[in-house]
């Protein structure tokens, strides 16, 4: 099984819709990442969190919110979905203690008509 | 503030050619610098990363990258590349505060047979 799977894999979605994206991983890493990806833009970060209670905001936050419900379950929210955020979006994870590489999922592909 | 640039955005090489991939960074202290490769479909997985020691880093899937202080880049290279190698390849330096990767913009890589 992989050690971070994202849902759903696919989504098409209305302007205007609330959208969720749910991330968990198996790694027992403590921090947890969206990244959105953009062609020509590579990833941006949209928000982070290092444990349950501290979350972050990233380079791109604004019309995103998170929720980080345990260590392994950190989920996206569009609360009101436009088409510019049409992309591919990314959870990672990584350990804590210093720098650490980052364990990417397989991504979610977002589309708003 | 940190930055990557990634100057080719597309490389067609020929199968069993060398391949180097450019990669220029922007960042105030010793950087961590990372190589990721995306295949179709997948999401990121690292092929290398550079935190500190020797300047020649040895990679998965015979790369491995070269870490200039002087030039400021982290070019990654493979002697001869293989018809699997084609995917998109994304550069990335990391800030020890907050283990935050900030990514270039990637490069392609096609493979002719």
């Amino acid at each position: 099984d992989a050690d971070v799977t994202q849902t759903p894999r696919n989504r098409i979605t209305k302007t205007g819709k609330r959208i969720m994206l749910e991330c968990s991983q198996t790694k027992g890493h403590d921090r947890m990442y969206w990244y959105r990806q953009d062609p020509g833009l590579g990833l941006q970060l949209i928000y982070y969190s290092f444990d349950v209670k501290d979350i972050n905001k990233g380079e791109i936050s604004d019309g995103y919110s998170v929720s980080r419900q345990a260590q392994a379950k950190f989920s996206l929210s569009l609360e009101s979905a436009i088409p510019n955020q049409t992309a591919l979006y990314f959870c990672a994870t990584s350990g804590g203690g210093g720098y650490n590489e980052q364990f990417f999922g397989p991504g979610t592909r977002l589309t708003v008509l | 503030a940190q930055s990557v640039t990634q100057p080719d955005i597309h490389i067609t090489v020929s199968e069993g050619a060398s391949l180097e991939l450019r990669c220029n960074y922007s960042y105030g202290a010793t950087p961590y610098l990372f190589w990721y490769v995306q295949s179709p479909g997948q999401g990121l997985q690292l092929l290398l990363k550079y935190f500190s020691g020797d300047t020649l880093v040895q990679g998965i899937k015979g790369f491995e990258a070269e870490f200039k202080r002087s030039q400021s880049s982290f070019n990654l290279r493979k002697p001869s590349v293989h018809w699997s190698d084609a995917a998109e390849y994304f550069c990335a330096v990391g800030a020890a505060a907050g283990n935050k990767l900030t990514f270039g913009g990637g490069t392609r890589v096609l493979v002719k047979p």
